[in-house]
């Protein structure tokens, strides 16, 4: 079992609905990350998180620390929003970052 | 700002060759860290400098190895490639190492690495 699990690992929606993309882990971390990677392979890093939620326009995340999980939410999804999401984990001890295996996203016009 | 420039964009070697990339950060930023992406195994972290020191390595051969310099600009080198070393190869900068980052960091476009 991977120490980052990512749910779905493939999600199609219409544009405007509401999209959850789900991560759990099972080690302990100092932070977490949600990062975006376009066809092309350009990443960004969209949240760090470690407690709580944090909103940026259409994109809410979501950390619960007792339940090593947290959530990437995409209000009124639109199809510039295709791309993989990548969930990502900082170690505590040796700082090293774990990844998840992504979730690839299709928004449909 | 300038972001995080890798070059080159795109390198074709032949096995048992080694290869170098090089990374420079946002200017101030002093953690550079290299990860390696492949269809099979996803990204993997390689390993993380900050002030030119090597202060964590991910599970990967002595063939890949790295420096930081004073400028805070990081090479990474590949040495003896093999086939599967075929990846594309991101490295990320940010103000302070992750263990202690309470900022994000910002990615690179990457170096598509192929070995025939």
């Amino acid at each position: 079992k991977n120490e980052v699990e990512q749910s779905p690992q493939n999600l199609t929606a219409q544009e405007g609905e509401f999209i959850t993309i789900n991560c759990s882990y099972s080690v302990g971390i100092s932070a977490l990350h949600w990062l975006q990677q376009h066809p092309g392979g350009g990443i960004v890093s969209l949240f760090m998180l470690s407690s709580g939620k944090k909103k940026h326009g259409r994109l809410i995340a979501t950390i619960n620390i007792q339940e090593k999980h947290s959530s990437l939410h995409i209000t009124a999804s639109h199809p510039r929003d295709s791309a993989v999401y990548i969930c990502a984990v900082s170690g505590t001890n040796a700082g090293k970052s774990t990844f998840g295996d992504g979730t690839t996203l299709t928004v449909k016009p | 700002k300038a972001g995080v420039t890798q070059t080159p964009r795109y390198l074709i070697k032949t096995r048992g060759q080694q290869v170098t990339l090089s990374c420079s950060p946002i200017s101030g930023h002093r953690s550079v860290s290299w990860y390696q992406q492949t269809p099979g195994q996803g990204l993997q972290f390689l390993f993380e400098y900050f002030s030119e020191t090597q202060r964590n390595k991910g599970n990967f051969p002595g063939r890949f190895s790295g420096r930081q310099f004073s400028n805070s600009r990081s090479e990474m080198n590949v040495s003896t490639l093999e086939l599967g070393d075929s990846a594309l190869y991101l490295c990320a900068s940010s103000l302070v190492p992750r263990i202690l980052a309470t900022y994000g960091y910002t990615f690179g476009s990457g170096t598509r690495l192929t070995v025939v």
